[in-house]
């Protein structure tokens, strides 16, 4: 069974960092790109960041672009997000979501809260 | 960036009843859309792929319609489990782009 575990929200203070994580498992994580996605309180879904298989190809979207940074190590069937300079408009729930470009499995999400 | 939008926004259907969604892309996708489902409390579940493929468990009486940049989910006979929020998404550009969603309701 295929498994997205993501751990690292919380409250932040705005301007302040957390660093997301998700573990992976049921399936060859290294043979699959990854992405993030999240979901304000009460909105829609937001794609957030995509990583190839090789790292060798990473997306941003405008919103997070300069603050954000994916990851992956394949070794330990991680996926990560770095999340720097944090705004009170990235108050979300973070899915890691797989695979490629289209999204057939999601963790059940990890709520940061920036507060301002 | 390819804006995604759907309607109604808000959809109040009979138990038993269809249900027909619209997604419209602001550009040609070809068939790189994609279906999900989300109820409250809950990670989205994909539906639909490639504009018309079931993904893996998704009941027959889903199905998925439409190319270039108008797209169609069709529910066939409304099940209690099916009210929910649905969203369509792009994998055809980058940014990878959502619709803005549409609720089923109980009518």
């Amino acid at each position: 069974e295929v498994q997205l575990v993501e751990s690292g929200g919380g409250l932040v203070q705005a301007g302040g960092s957390l660093r997301l994580s998700c573990a992976a498992s049921g399936f060859t994580f290294s043979t699959y790109s990854m992405n993030w996605v999240r979901q304000a309180p009460g909105k829609g879904l937001e794609w957030v960041s995509y990583i190839s298989v090789s790292s060798s190809t990473i997306h941003y979207s405008d919103s997070v672009k300069g603050r954000f940074t994916i990851s992956r190590d394949n070794a330990r069937n991680s996926l990560f997000l770095q999340m720097n300079s944090l705004r009170d408009e990235d108050t979300a729930v973070y899915y890691c979501a797989g695979v490629g470009t289209r999204f057939d499995y999601w963790g059940q999400g990890t709520l940061v809260t920036v507060s301002t | 960036e390819i804006v995604m939008t759907q309607s109604p926004a808000t959809l109040s259907v009979s138990p038993g009843e269809r249900a027909t969604l619209s997604c419209k892309a602001s550009q040609s996708l070809s068939s790189n859309l994609a279906w999900y489902q989300q109820k409250p409390g809950q990670a989205p579940r994909l539906l639909i792929y490639g504009a018309s493929t079931r993904a893996t468990g998704i009941p027959a009486r889903f199905s998925g319609s439409g190319s270039g940049t108008e797209f169609t989910l069709t529910i066939s006979s409304l099940q209690s489990e099916d009210f929910a929020v649905y969203y369509c998404q792009q994998h055809n550009n980058w940014p990878l782009t959502f619709g803005g969603g549409t609720k089923v309701e109980v009518k």
